[in-house]
Order: C-alpha cells, then structure tokens, then sequence
C-alpha cells in the first residue's frame, strides 16, 4: 500500500534563506508524487508533480523536488524563501500509476512552514 | 484558469439534520472526488465518482454518506444525519487524470 510520511511537523526560516521540506515515501511500484500547498483559509494548489519522467521536477513560485528512489524520499526545496511561502504542505502519492491514474490521493500529515522576516 | 468551486464556504448544522456540500468541477474533467480534513488531523479521501458511480470509497463513507451528480455541472456530497465528528473541512477535486485540482472547501460545523 502507498503511503508518504512528512518529517517535520513544524519548519522555521528566515527571508532569503533556502527551504527545504522533507517527505519519505513508501510504495509498491514506480509511484506518483505531489506536493500541495494550502494557504490559510484557502483550498489545496499544486506545487508540483512527478510521474516517473524526468527525477528533479520544478514547480510553481520557485519550489522543486527532487525523486529519489533508493531513499524513497521526494523532499522540497526552494533557495530562497518568501514571506508569501509561509503555508501548510502537503506531500501527497496517488494510489494509482502511470501518468494518467486517476487513483485517490493520499496525504501526509503536513508541515507549516513559517517564514521570519 | 478553470477552477473547482464549492459552496457554501461554511456550513453551520445541527446535530441529526441532513446536509449537501455543493461542488462544481472544472468543466471538462470526468473524475470527481470528496476529501476532508477533521481540524489538527490529515486530508483524508472519502469517495471518487466516474461515469455516474462510485468508483472507490474509504471506510468513512458510511451509509449516511451519498454523492451525486444531479446535472451536467455539480457534483454534491450529501450527509443524511449529521454527526458531531463530521465537523471537518470538505474538499471537493477534480481531474482528467492526474493531477487533482482541489476547490477551497467547505467548512462544516455541527453544533
């Protein structure tokens, strides 16, 4: 069964400083990833997506990731974080496979990210 | 850009009554999808929907739970008798294939 565990719960950086979020994740085949973000009091916008192409996916406001599967972790980066980052994310891994599963998602419990000017 | 809108933002209920979270997907995607959020806890996957069925359900998506897509253009979550812990953030998503683009919720509150 899929499933994706978010390290940190809590993660503190200053303005200008890089960021990075860290999701392990455990899978029976070549799974599909995603990170999603939920300012407060809006919904859930995707950051970015990896469907087994290309191993450093690039997503929205400067954020990547980068796919790694002898450590099974797809953590978050960015070099230089923004007061406007600070948000929930989410690391999420779909249950189906292939570039155009439709299965349900599955989520991580989330880290808060705070940006300190 | 097309977005998933959902309605009403917040939702106040009393215990025991019926209620229906309304969703309008983006217009040309086919898979429809309810997620909640119970406050302090992870987004958690109730129903998918295609071709005018259930595709898949979670445990949590009991008897009291319905979903239907009354017309070319909403897709509605019906909770027949609302619990205390049915008090969570509703997300209704949308997609073609991958990936699920999400509307901003709806708070429901069970008093």
């Amino acid at each position: 069964a899929q499933s994706v565990t978010q390290l940190d719960s809590h993660v503190s950086v200053s303005e200008g400083t890089p960021v990075l979020l860290r999701c392990n994740y455990s899978s029976s085949y070549s799974p599909s990833l995603f990170w999603y973000v939920q300012h407060p009091n809006k919904g859930l916008q995707l950051l970015l997506k990896y469907t087994s192409a290309a191993t450093l996916v690039k997503g929205i406001n400067g954020f990547e990731a980068e796919f790694k599967k002898s450590e099974t972790s797809f953590h978050l980066t960015k070099p230089s974080a923004h007061m406007s980052d600070a948000a929930e994310y989410f690391c999420v891994v779909s249950t189906g496979y292939g570039s155009s599963n439709t299965g349900k998602l599955i989520f991580g419990q989330g880290t808060t990210l705070q940006v300190k000017p | 850009e097309p977005e998933v809108t959902q309605t009403p933002s917040h939702q106040v209920t009393q215990m025991g009554q019926e209620v229906i979270l309304r969703c309008v997907p983006i217009s040309n995607h086919l898979y429809f999808y309810w997620y909640r959020q119970i406050l302090g806890q992870k987004v958690e996957f109730l129903v998918s929907f295609y071709n005018n069925e259930i595709s898949e359900k979670s445990e949590i998506f009991d008897d009291q739970f319905s979903v239907e897509r009354p017309d070319g253009s909403n897709f509605t979550l019906k909770i027949r008798s609302t619990k205390l812990e049915d008090s969570a953030m509703y997300f209704c998503a949308s997609s073609k294939n991958q990936p699920q683009h999400f509307g901003d919720g709806t708070r429901l509150s069970i008093l």
